[in-house]
């Protein structure tokens, strides 16, 4: 079945503008991650959506980011006022209780010049 | 805080040999931790993963192991192939029921010789 997508695949931007990364996860996965991946370095927690519970905004790295997550399934990482140390790879993944396995996307890659 | 470190960032190997990744981990409470492997321009694939009342488990050539006095985490890939290359990354669950904010490691290189 379909995995878990994400749009665009790329995105630059110059500094200072805002942005919006989307989320499709997998059908029926009531988990939903957001994860920031810089150069050469491993994941870091950003966000997660679990069903109709608050969401864990924990590692959200200032108050220019957010998410929403609309029904329950597409997820969207906005970055207000990009900066360039906003640039990296924003990975979602999703999974479905009590599972632990997280099924990654492919990332969006964002440049912000 | 909470940290999930791997002694080696790169690991060079030959066509066949078996590799070893090694982790090691901070947080005791740790009780799910996770191998992923990422290759380029692609997102995190699940690999193994083991509970933190084993010691080890077996997948198709791949092996991990849990030395929690050490709080320490191998990856065992046995007669590596080229298309092992790629970054691995251990991760870390102190949650439990299925709510799992992983914590990763900064990842090693795996780099398959023929």
């Amino acid at each position: 079945g379909a995995g878990v997508s994400q749009s665009p695949s790329n995105k630059v931007t110059e500094k200072g503008k805002d942005v919006e990364l989307r989320c499709d996860p997998i059908s029926g996965h009531t988990a939903l991650y957001w994860y920031r991946q810089s150069l050469g370095q491993g994941l870091e927690f950003l966000i997660y959506f679990q069903g109709n519970s608050a969401p864990d905004k924990s590692g959200l790295p200032s108050d220019r980011f957010s998410a929403e997550r609309t029904g329950g399934s597409v997820s969207t990482l906005t970055i207000q006022r990009t900066q360039q140390e906003d640039s990296a790879v924003y990975l979602c993944a999703s999974s479905f209780p009590p599972s632990y396995e997280q099924y990654f996307g492919p990332g969006t890659r964002l440049t912000v010049t | 805080g909470e940290s999930v470190g791997l002694h080696l960032p790169t690991l060079s190997v030959q066509e066949g040999d078996n590799s070893i990744i090694n982790c090691a981990y901070s947080n005791s409470a740790s009780d799910y931790f996770i191998w992923y492997k990422q290759e380029s321009g692609k997102g995190p694939q699940f690999i193994i993963d083991i509970r933190s009342n084993m010691d080890k488990r077996q997948g198709q050539r791949v092996t991990v192991l849990l030395n929690k006095t050490v709080k320490h985490l191998s990856l065992q890939i046995a007669a590596t192939q080229p298309g092992d290359s790629a970054v691995y990354f251990c991760a870390e669950t102190p949650f439990s029921g299925g709510y799992n904010k992983l914590i990763f490691g900064a990842g090693t290189r795996l780099a398959v010789h023929p």
